[in-house]
């Protein structure tokens, strides 16, 4: 029983290049959510996913986009990186009628 | 727009201290307000609060709530080096979101 799954854990990516983080759960929770933390920022909220089919932004939507390709998947895409978006990424999920929320381990952006 | 805020941002203490970490929050619709402990990687889970003035423990942590105030504080007594961490709290806002304070960094040294 994994809980949530994130990949990649590391990345470096240079400017203007693409990429999606990718995230599952077998928690069978309805809700998703992608967070960035950055030093001294906490977690800020960029996008999130009340059921399957659904999405909305958070705090930091701009450069992200996401897809709630499933219940179980909800992946994070940066069309184009900027030296901005270098942070740890995490995916979380909340469900079961439970209030705390479940984390995958992080990933780990540089954009150069 | 909900917010949660969390003070001191970090607090350097020796092994033995107590310390307290605050959380106010402004919240529509508040429901409750949960603690995280994060070491090196995912936040995991500390405590729920829903109710004003029921402490909640386990171990040396314990949290309690005040909703006429709108905040919360979590205690650590005879901390330890392995208290070391960012202590976050969080809060459900609206009906889908959950939204996070910019964290506690405690150091603990020995």
């Amino acid at each position: 029983n994994a809980g949530v799954t994130q990949t990649p854990k590391f990345q470096v990516l240079k400017t203007g290049q693409s990429m999606t983080l990718q995230c599952a759960q077998d928690m069978n929770h309805n809700s998703m959510y992608w967070y960035r933390q950055d030093p001294g920022m906490g977690l800020r909220l960029i996008y999130y996913s009340a059921s399957e089919g659904t999405t909305d932004k958070g705090e930091v939507p701009n450069g992200y986009n996401v897809s709630r390709l499933n219940k179980r998947e909800f992946s994070l895409r940066l069309e184009s990186a900027a030296p901005s978006q270098t942070s740890v990424y995490f995916c979380a999920t909340l469900g079961g009628g439970r209030t705390e929320a479940f984390f995958g381990q992080g990933t780990r952006l540089t954009v150069v | 727009e909900d917010k949660v805020v969390q003070s001191p941002l970090s607090l350097v203490v020796h092994e033995g201290d107590t310390v307290t970490l605050n959380c106010s929050y402004e919240v529509t619709n508040f429901r409750s307000l949960l603690w995280y402990k994060q070491e090196k990687k995912a936040p995991t889970f500390l405590f729920m609060l829903t109710s004003s003035g029921i402490e909640k423990k386990s171990g040396r942590l314990s949290s309690i709530l005040d909703k006429k105030e709108l905040f919360s504080i979590l205690n650590i007594t005879a901390t330890q080096t392995g208290d070391s961490a960012v202590y976050l709290c969080a809060a459900p806002s609206g009906t889908y979101k959950y939204i996070f304070g910019t964290g506690t960094r405690l150091k603990v040294l020995a």
